[in-house]
């Protein structure tokens, strides 16, 4: 079945840094893939999706590229913020239907 | 945007009792609900997929008679978790479709944490 895969957190930096987080997937065809943020205390919210290959999600400086040959979807910033401490959730969806999630990184940003 | 509500924000139980969620799309008519169910430090599951007027679609193992879902509007979905234990204590979170949106796009609702006690 479909799945996602991403890298375990907590992944702490300080103001500035660059940002990764990795991010893969098994699926069959071709999905939608997205990057969700949830911000303590608060629900999910969309930060970017692409939905065919090599298509470029960005959005509030966060950027993640679509690599089917990789299954790839890893989502880069140039400099953290503080507040963009949260946790990040990788996704995919197949056809608009259900979202399958990965386990999600928590990000620490400190000043 | 969208926007998604959920009520209560959190609440606190009795073993044995029931407890309803309300999941509301406040801008758009949501044909298309989905609820999950995310265990601290862990991702979300969904559990089912809400579809006004007809019935909901369970994922496997997810038990059908103990959590009832809801769906009689456009605007509103409802999980009712039926004979509560503390271990349905959890985050329960849903989520709603804007059909005249993306389809493969959803719009999350802040969550509901339980407390069975």
């Amino acid at each position: 079945g479909d799945s996602v895969t991403q890298m375990e957190g907590p992944v702490t930096l300080s103001e500035e840094a660059f940002l990764t987080i990795n991010c893969t997937y098994t699926a069959t065809g071709y999905p939608s893939l997205f990057w969700y943020v949830q911000y303590p205390g608060e629900g999910l919210q969309l930060l970017l999706k692409a939905t065919k290959a090599d298509d470029k999600g960005s959005n509030k400086g966060f950027e993640a590229t679509y690599r089917k040959e990789t299954t790839s979807f890893h989502l880069e910033k140039g400099s953290v913020q503080v507040s963009d401490s949260a946790v990040y959730f990788c996704a995919l969806s197949r056809g608009g239907n259900k979202l399958v999630f990965g386990a999600g990184t928590i990000l620490r940003v400190k000043s | 945007g969208a926007v998604v509500s959920q009520h209560p924000s959190w609440v606190i139980c009795k073993s044995g009792t029931s407890v309803k969620i309300e999941c509301r799309s406040l801008d758009f008519q949501a044909t298309t609900m989905f609820w999950y169910r995310q265990f601290p430090k862990q991702s979300l599951m969904l559990m089912a997929t809400s579809n006004e007027g007809s019935k909901a679609t369970y994922e496997q193992g997810v038990e059908k008679d103990k959590f009832l879902i809801n769906h009689a509007s456009l605007t509103l979905s409802t999980l009712t978790v039926t004979s509560a234990h503390p271990e349905d204590s959890s985050f329960y979170i849903c989520s709603a479709r804007d059909p005249s949106g993306s389809a493969d796009t959803q719009y999350f609702g802040p969550g509901t944490r339980l407390t069975v006690l």
